[in-house]
């Protein structure tokens, strides 16, 4: 059981818009900025979104991240085949000492 | 580029002592910077292990602070990980780092690069 909750899967047809939820307490997103992570299969993982919505350089402005409170979420716009990955939330948690991640949402372009 | 490539033995057997070695490329670790691990279990999600500073600041996952060690080898440009008394549970995908912390006065990390991974199996 994951300290921060996603829902296990999204999918979308190419080009439109999916949202990522990410759902946590006040010991961790509700005190602590958020970050998103990709992992696709054989690839080293890729940050996309830090300190809740800003992005690397190189990561395109499809992606982008908000959060409110004691949830945050990720969109992808335009989605493209190639953002068939599985995406991961992480904040710290005061509670636990820890950096914790969400359980990771599977997302399908259909 | 920042470039990050974990080693280590593939199959580790239960209550030994499980050791992963990370090379550093494109950048120096004693430039700064936190350098840490990651663990993936097959079929889970990611679970983050800790991560260490070049002066010896560490950060521990409290599940694990009785059992890891973590070290920086400047003169080698090298990261390790060591993790005690292991279990089938120990089985995962490790992923070694490197952290920012990118706000001052509370625990705010990210994780900006990652090296590809390396299973290690826990198995008599």
């Amino acid at each position: 059981q994951s300290v921060l909750t996603q829902p296990p899967s999204a999918s979308e047809t190419p080009g439109q818009r999916v949202t990522i939820s990410c759902s946590g307490s006040s010991s961790n997103i509700g005190s602590y900025p958020v970050n998103w992570y990709q992992l696709l299969p054989g690839a080293a993982p890729k940050l996309l979104i830090y300190a809740s919505d800003q992005r690397p350089s190189g990561v395109p402005d499809r992606f982008s991240g908000s959060r409110s409170g004691t949830s945050a979420s990720l969109a992808i716009s335009g989605l493209q085949s190639e953002d068939e990955a599985d995406y991961y939330c992480s904040a710290w948690d005061d509670s636990l000492s820890a950096l914790v991640f969400g359980g990771g949402t599977k997302v399908t372009v259909l | 580029q920042v470039q990050l490539q974990e080693s280590g033995p593939g199959l580790v057997k239960p209550s030994e002592t499980l050791s992963l070695t990370c090379n550093v490329s494109g950048y120096s670790i004693s430039d700064g910077y936190f350098w840490g691990w990651i663990r993936q279990p097959p079929g889970k999600g990611l679970e983050w292990l800790g991560h260490i500073y070049e002066s010896g600041t560490t950060y521990f996952n409290p599940s694990l602070r009785s059992r890891l060690t973590l070290s920086v080898d400047t003169s080698k440009n090298q990261l390790s990980l060591k993790l005690s008394y292991v279990t089938a549970a120990d089985t995962a995908v490790h992923y070694c780092a490197r952290i920012a912390r990118y706000c001052s006065g509370i625990n705010c990390f990210r994780i900006d690069f990652w090296g590809q991974g390396t299973l290690v199996t826990v198995s008599s």
